[in-house]
């Protein structure tokens, strides 16, 4: 069973457009990561958010948790064609609790 | 810091025949490794969850005698897929669990391991 529905699980756009990308859960979870992964790679970590209404920014990605902690936005603005590939929402259900249970993904390309 | 290597990044096997993948952290000691298994155009699905000195933890439906799982030290785990099959081609990803990191529940992957089976 997929806790973590993202949507849209597939975009393409122009280079300087905005984006918005969504995680969302019927469960609570204790801290959710934002990862990005290239075809043939693993995935590489973008940000942890653990507070509900937390907001981070890394540098044109802003990334926010849910009040209640069960869902999660992922803003790019001025998308460039290095922000190209899957994006995949990762919660954790419980502090220390060591399992992961990702999202769906979604499949991100940037056109010049 | 926080570096997770696997090892092969690629192999190609025959029917019937076992093969082993490595998981290090480089920089760290992980107490707890994880083993993913994801297929193409797909999100990561948990193998399994291996704790240093003990058992693995296998995930509903994951046949441990067909996925072996040996985490010998804090910096080594390995997945060993026994009499592999075609339909066991997938990429595995594992990954580790920094020990003292303010957020416990972040996990560091490696680049993964492409397996296919003729």
């Amino acid at each position: 069973t997929q806790l973590l529905e993202q949507s849209p699980q597939f975009l393409s756009i122009q280079e300087g457009e905005n984006l918005t990308v969504y995680c969302n859960s019927s469960s609570v979870f204790s801290s959710l990561q934002w990862y990005r992964q290239e075809p043939g790679e693993g995935p590489v970590l973008l940000v942890t958010v653990v507070t509900g209404g937390e907001v981070k920014k890394l540098k044109r990605l802003t990334f926010q948790f849910g009040d209640a902690r069960k869902d999660s936005s992922l803003h790019i603005t001025a998308a460039q064609p290095g922000d190209t590939g899957l994006y995949l929402c990762a919660g954790a259900r419980h502090t220390g609790f060591q399992k992961l249970v990702f999202g769906t993904g979604t499949r991100l390309l940037v056109s010049p | 810091g926080a570096v997770v290597s696997q090892h092969p990044s690629w192999v190609i096997c025959k029917s019937g025949t076992s093969v082993k993948i490595e998981c290090r952290s480089l920089d760290f000691q992980a107490t707890t490794m994880f083993w993913y298994r994801q297929f193409p155009k797909q999100s990561l699905m948990l193998m399994a969850t291996s704790n240093e000195g003990s058992k693995a933890t296998y995930e509903q439906g994951v046949e441990k005698d067909k996925f072996l799982i040996n985490h010998a030290s804090l910096t080594l785990s390995t997945l060993t897929v026994t009499s592999a099959h075609p339909e066991d081609s997938s990429f595995y990803i594992c990954s580790a669990r920094s020990q003292g990191r303010r957020y416990t529940d972040t996990q560091y992957f490696g680049p993964g391991t492409r397996l296919t089976v003729l």
